[in-house]
């Protein structure tokens, strides 16, 4: 069964304290990307990357660190000098970096208390 | 900054109605797509209509595209309550290559 999990499905952490996000896709997908959706408006783009050990800032990248170690994996850590950190955060890739259809996961919320 | 804007940001109706949604951007389009999302989910990939197309269907959605006003319409024709989600375009300013979301429409069919 082909597709993008993300884990947890939930989380919740403390001000000050670095977390990551687990993003797994078994699409054979060249192109990952990180969102973050906030309430109420679209999807924002923090980190992207087209292949195994590149990737690119987005347009939020600002507290926020990724790797590509391999190509079905792009963790995302939110670290605490991200200003606002609670938010969902939706992972997706595509078979390559192009502005086709992208696959989403079903998002991670973090909350930081 | 948003490319995208979705309008009207809410919208509701009756099941068996047809709905439709706008978008309009401000650059060049190589395509346009729309996305649906649940409450609380990921975004599940509806159509994409390149920049060269007017209108594409896809079962009851009809999607069109006016590139001389930068603007799109997704129309759902029938409506049934699992309809009810948020609906988002997306689109890439020329030459990136990366999609830019609007804030999308909440749609709501009541039984």
């Amino acid at each position: 069964d082909g597709g993008i999990t993300q884990s947890p499905k939930y989380l919740f952490r403390k001000e000050g304290q670095n977390v990551t996000l687990s993003c797994e896709q078994n699409l054979n997908h060249d192109a990952m990307y990180w969102y973050r959706q906030d309430p109420g408006q679209g999807l924002r783009l923090i980190y992207y990357s087209q292949i195994v050990n590149d990737f690119q800032k987005g347009d939020i990248a600002e507290g926020y660190s990724v790797s590509r170690e391999k190509k079905e994996s792009f963790p995302l850590t939110v670290t605490s000098a991200q200003k606002n950190p609670t938010a969902f955060y939706l992972c997706a890739s595509s078979p390559r970096l192009s502005t086709d259809e992208q696959y989403f996961g079903p998002g991670t919320r973090l909350t930081v208390t | 900054s948003q490319q995208g804007e979705e309008d009207p940001q809410a919208l509701s109706i009756q099941e068996g109605e047809n709905a439709t949604m706008n978008c309009s951007y401000k650059t060049s389009i190589n395509n346009l797509q729309w996305y649906r999302q649940n409450s609380g989910r990921g975004l599940v990939h509806l159509i994409l209509i390149r920049s060269n197309e007017r209108e594409k269907h896809s079962g009851r959605l009809r999607v069109t595209l006016d590139t001389s006003k930068k603007s799109s319409s997704l129309l759902i024709t029938a409506s049934r309550a699992a309809d009810t989600a948020s609906y988002f375009c997306a689109t890439n300013p020329g030459g990136y290559n990366k999609l830019i979301f609007g804030a999308g429409t909440r749609l709501a069919v009541h039984p």
